[in-house]
């Protein structure tokens, strides 16, 4: 199993630019996240989906958007990026069922906006 | 929505000596209790987790945490720290009800002192 995968493990916007951060899991988990990691904040959360089909905001979604049309990916989509958007994003995916609840996740993406 | 705090967010300990971090949530009912590493430039680590049934826990490379629902605390112990714990540790609670969303702490990031 590669787990949870992030790409690109870097990546440098221009302000107003736009892109798509991707993410794929291999385990076969209902559930899917995207956070953003600021020094000294930990984790926000952005967006989450329970199952394909289905997304729902975090704490922080301004300035984002996601779907989720398989089980598998769960890309995050910047629009109009800005210098606020420079941070580390994480993906996780879970399944709550078997006993298991934690969140694995991906290694990152680091984005930085300038 | 429910909290968690760390006390401390920057905790330094020689070489051998207790590594004690601190975890207290905010919640009328226990939630599952998780404690997370992440050394430089990676993804969070599931170190250990508290679900149900005895009330402390063992997780990987040594750590250990207890589960004190008078107290509202998950802390996250090792008997003798190594160089190789220096990282970031996160502690985050997930509801028991929904399960499908996680609620992280800001961090505690240790220093080993040789």
């Amino acid at each position: 199993n590669a787990g949870v995968t992030q790409t690109p493990k870097f990546r440098i916007l221009k302000i107003g630019q736009s892109m798509t951060l991707q993410c794929t899991q291999d385990m076969n988990h209902n559930y899917m996240y995207w956070y953003r990691q600021d020094p000294g904040m930990g984790l926000k959360l952005i967006y989450y989906s329970v199952g394909a089909g289905i997304t729902d905001k975090g704490e922080v979604p301004n300035g984002y958007n996601v779907s989720r049309s398989t089980t598998e990916d769960f890309p995050l989509r910047l629009e109009l990026a800005a210098p606020s958007q420079t941070s580390v994003y994480f993906c996780a995916s879970s399944s709550p069922w078997g006993g298991k609840y934690e969140q694995y996740f991906g290694p990152g993406t680091r984005l930085t906006v300038t | 929505a429910q909290s968690v705090t760390q006390l401390g967010s920057h905790v330094s300990v020689s070489e051998g000596a207790l590594v004690l971090l601190r975890c207290n949530y905010s919640s009328s009912v226990p939630p599952y209790l998780f404690w997370y590493v992440q050394y430089p430039n990676q993804g969070l680590q599931l170190l250990l987790k508290y679900t149900t049934g005895a009330t402390l826990v063992k997780g990987i490379n040594g750590f250990e945490a207890e589960f004190k629902k008078s107290e509202t605390s998950f802390h996250l112990t090792k008997p003798s720290a190594h160089m190789s714990d220096a990282a970031e540790y996160f502690c985050a609670v997930s509801d028991r009800i929904s399960g499908n969303q996680f609620y992280f702490g800001t961090g505690t990031s240790l220093t080993v002192i040789p």
